[in-house]
């Protein structure tokens, strides 16, 4: 059963706590990317990666890190650095074709108590 | 500035009811523009992709149209059923970064 996923689905963590958000993926694809969603805003970049041990940062990327020491899996760790961290996060994944197309996680939503 | 605005920003039918969503986007140079479904709490999945030569692709009963001169693009979607309550976002991509830019989405509610 193909396909990209994403644990947990729901996160609570205390201010001023590091917490890692799972994505793995079983499409053999070389490309995965974080995102961030917030109500009324559309989907902001905040990591990509193309390969493995590699990683570029997106346009939020304050506050979060990433690691991509295998293919299939690409962490996303936000930091008490993050100051407005609850959000929807989605991971993706994709081949490194033109057309580009991404294949997104069920999502976790974090959220800060 | 790349830009993928849509248009309603929500919307109400009655089930069976046919609905056109809008997209306008200023991204240059552009590459090509999907749209995706996402239900509430899961991730999008695409509905359609077309390149700057084609300008109308259908799946089932949705149906998009791109307009590259006007930069202009809509997803019509026929005989809605209960399932196609949903947010429809517009994507778009800039192929000199190969970066995807979304619009903020459409949020479709349809009622028995």
């Amino acid at each position: 059963d193909g396909g990209i996923t994403q644990s947990p689905k729901y996160l609570f963590r205390k201010e001023g706590q590091n917490v890692t958000l799972s994505c793995e993926q079983n499409l053999n694809h070389d490309a995965m990317y974080w995102y961030r969603q917030d109500p009324g805003q559309g989907l902001r970049l905040i990591y990509y990666s193309q390969i493995v041990n590699d990683f570029q940062k997106g346009d939020i990327a304050e506050g979060y890190s990433v690691s991509r020491e295998k293919k299939e899996s690409f962490p996303l760790t936000v930091t008490s650095a993050q100051k407005n961290p609850t959000a929807f996060y989605l991971c993706a994944s994709s081949t490194q074709t033109s057309s580009n197309e991404q294949f997104f996680g069920p999502g976790t939503r974090l959220t800060v108590l | 500035k790349n830009q993928v605005e849509q248009s309603p920003q929500s919307l109400i039918i009655l089930e069976g009811k046919n609905c056109t969503l809008q997209c306008n986007y200023t991204v240059s140079p552009f590459s090509n523009l999907r749209w995706y479904k996402q239900d509430t709490g899961r991730g999008p999945v695409s509905l359609t992709i077309m390149t700057f030569s084609e300008n109308t692709k259908s799946n089932g009963r949705y149906t998009a149209t791109l307009d590259a001169d006007t930069k202009q693009s809509s997803l019509h979607i026929t005989a809605s059923q209960l399932s196609d309550s949903a947010s429809y976002i517009c994507v778009v991509t800039s192929d000199s970064a190969r970066k995807l830019i979304f619009g903020t989405g459409t949020r479709l509610q349809v009622f028995p």
